[in-house]
């Protein structure tokens, strides 16, 4: 069936230092692949996504490429704030439904 | 702007009470999904629904049952609340058959079972 694995937490770094976050999957077919970010307190919120082979997605910094060959969808930022600090959580989705990773906790310091 | 919305953000019940979670959505969407979050587990599926009055259970049903009279609300229903139920449940909705289109959550209830 299908899965979604990413790296385990807590991840901290340094402001302004590189992020990345691991994401891979097993699906059949060719799914759509999701991050979504959790700030403390809140509900989930889209962050990017892509819907097919080597397409990639960008919001704020961030982004993911799907690839097919390694089914990966690693999540990357070039320059993290203490503001990014939150829960990163991975997904597909299949017919109906979504299938989330377990997220991944990142700390931010000044 | 689109909007999930929950009845409670905290929700304090004891052992054996019956409880209603309540989630609304305005966006016309056919899906609407309930998961519980707890630490190291991620978001797991309880129920969704793709239609009024249709349901399907998702990966941890047990002691828990929806209902969804209307296409934008979608309750979830602790029959008997258990310490074990103590947890994040967050709601969510979706269009239906676009592949491509991402799931819209609300803002969670925490809910403590004492």
């Amino acid at each position: 069936g299908n899965s979604v694995t990413q790296m385990e937490g807590p991840v901290t770094l340094s402001e302004e230092a590189f992020l990345t976050i691991n994401c891979t999957y097993t699906a059949t077919g060719y799914p759509s692949l999701f991050w979504y970010v959790q700030y403390p307190g809140e509900g989930l919120q889209l962050l990017l996504k892509a819907t097919k082979a080597d397409d990639k997605g960008s919001n704020k910094g961030f982004e993911a490429t799907y690839r097919k060959e390694t089914t990966s969808f690693h999540l990357e930022k070039g320059s993290v704030q203490v503001s990014d600090s939150a829960v990163y959580f991975c997904a597909l989705r299949g017919t109906y439904k979504y299938i989330f990773g377990t997220g991944t906790r990142l700390k931010v310091l000044a | 702007d689109v909007k999930v919305t929950q009845s409670s953000r905290y929700l304090v019940k004891r052992t054996g009470e019956k409880v209603f979670l309540e989630c609304v959505q305005d966006m016309d969407h056919e899906n609407m999904f309930w998961y519980r979050q707890d630490p190291g587990l991620g978001l797991r599926l309880i129920y969704f629904s793709y239609d009024v009055k249709m349901k399907e259970k998702g990966d941890i049903p047990e002691g828990y049952s929806v209902s969804r009279e209307k296409k934008e609300r979608f309750s979830l229903i602790l029959e008997s609340a258990s310490t074990n139920q103590t947890s994040m449940y967050l709601c969510a909705s979706s269009e239906r058959l676009a592949g491509e289109r991402e799931q819209f959550f609300g803002p969670g209830t925490r809910l403590t079972v004492l």
